[in-house]
C-alpha cells in the first residue's frame, strides 16, 4: 500500500497564477517531507523541505504547507512560470536507524505541472 | 564540481544477460541509494547503503544486487532474475542527518529486449 500519495497525475495553470500540488501520507512517524522537481531523462532536483514539527516553510516562490492532523501537505508556487513545467514528486523521510541518522525517502507517484504562457 | 555521475546514459541488453550500472559521487556522502522509475509511477527504492561494505534491501530488491567497496561508488547489477528490468534507474546520495535532501544523478535508461 502506498504510504505517500499524489492523487493528481497532472495540473495545468496559467502563467502568473498559483500552482498548488497536493500530497497525502499515511505514516505519522515521517520526520521530514521534501519536494523534488524532475525534467524528462534527468534526475530529480531538490526544491524545498519541511520538518514534521512545522506547518509552513517558504523559499522564494515556493511554499510548502503541512497539516499533520490531516496527513496532508501541499506545495504552492507563486507566481507560476513556464519554466516550472515539470513533474513534481513529494517524498517522506523514514528513519532506518536513529542511532546514526540514517534514513530513506519514500516517493509519491508525481504530478505533472504544465504552466501555460 | 561535486556531483553524482551515472553511466552510461542509455543501455541496451538482451534478455538473460546481467548488466551493471555505474554510480560515482564526489560529494563525500556516506549514504547512497538506487531508485527505479517506471512511467506514471514514483521512484521505488531498490537498495541503499549507509556506510562502506554495508547495504540493505529496499522495497523492490528482487533481481538486483549491489556492492559498496568504496565510499564513492555504488554499482547496481540488474540480473537475469529481474522480471521487468526495462526502466529508468536513478542513483542518489546524501550526508546523514535529519531532513538532508538526496542528490540525484541524471539516471540510466536501461532497455532489455
Amino acid at each position: 500500500d502506498q504510504q505517500v500519495k499524489q492523487n493528481s497525475p497532472s495540473l495545468s495553470v496559467q502563467e502568473g497564477r498559483i500552482s498548488i500540488l497536493n500530497c497525502d501520507y499515511t505514516n505519522s512517524m515521517f520526520d521530514y517531507f521534501l519536494w523534488y522537481k524532475k525534467y524528462p531523462a534527468e534526475g530529480p532536483t531538490f526544491l524545498i523541505s519541511i520538518s514534521s514539527i512545522k506547518d509552513k516553510n517558504e523559499d522564494g516562490r515556493f511554499t510548502v504547507f503541512l497539516n499533520k492532523s490531516a496527513k496532508h501537505l501541499s506545495l504552492h508556487i507563486v507566481p507560476s512560470q513556464p519554466g516550472d513545467s515539470a513533474v513534481y514528486f513529494c517524498a517522506a523521510s523514514e528513519y532506518v536507524s536513529r542511532g546514526d541518522s540514517s534514513y530513506k525517502l519514500i516517493f509519491g507517484s508525481g504530478t505533472r505541472l504544465l504552466v501555460r504562457p | 564540481d561535486g556531483g553524482i555521475t551515472q553511466s552510461p546514459k542509455y543501455l541496451f541488453r538482451k534478455e538473460g544477460q546481467n548488466v551493471t550500472l555505474s554510480c560515482e559521487q564526489n560529494l563525500n556522502h556516506d549514504a547512497m541509494y538506487w531508485y527505479r522509475q517506471d512511467p506514471g509511477q514514483g521512484l521505488r527504492l531498490i537498495y541503499y547503503s549507509q556506510i562502506v561494505n554495508d547495504f540493505q534491501k529496499g522495497d523492490i530488491a528482487e533481481g538486483y544486487s549491489v556492492s559498496r567497496e568504496k565510499k564513492e561508488s555504488f554499482p547496481l547489477t540488474v540480473t537475469s532474475a529481474q522480471k521487468n528490468p526495462t526502466a529508468f534507474y536513478l542513483c542518489a546520495s546524501t550526508s546523514k542527518g535529519p531532513g538532508s535532501p538526496l542528490h540525484f544523478g541524471n539516471g540510466t535508461r536501461l532497455t532489455v529486449t
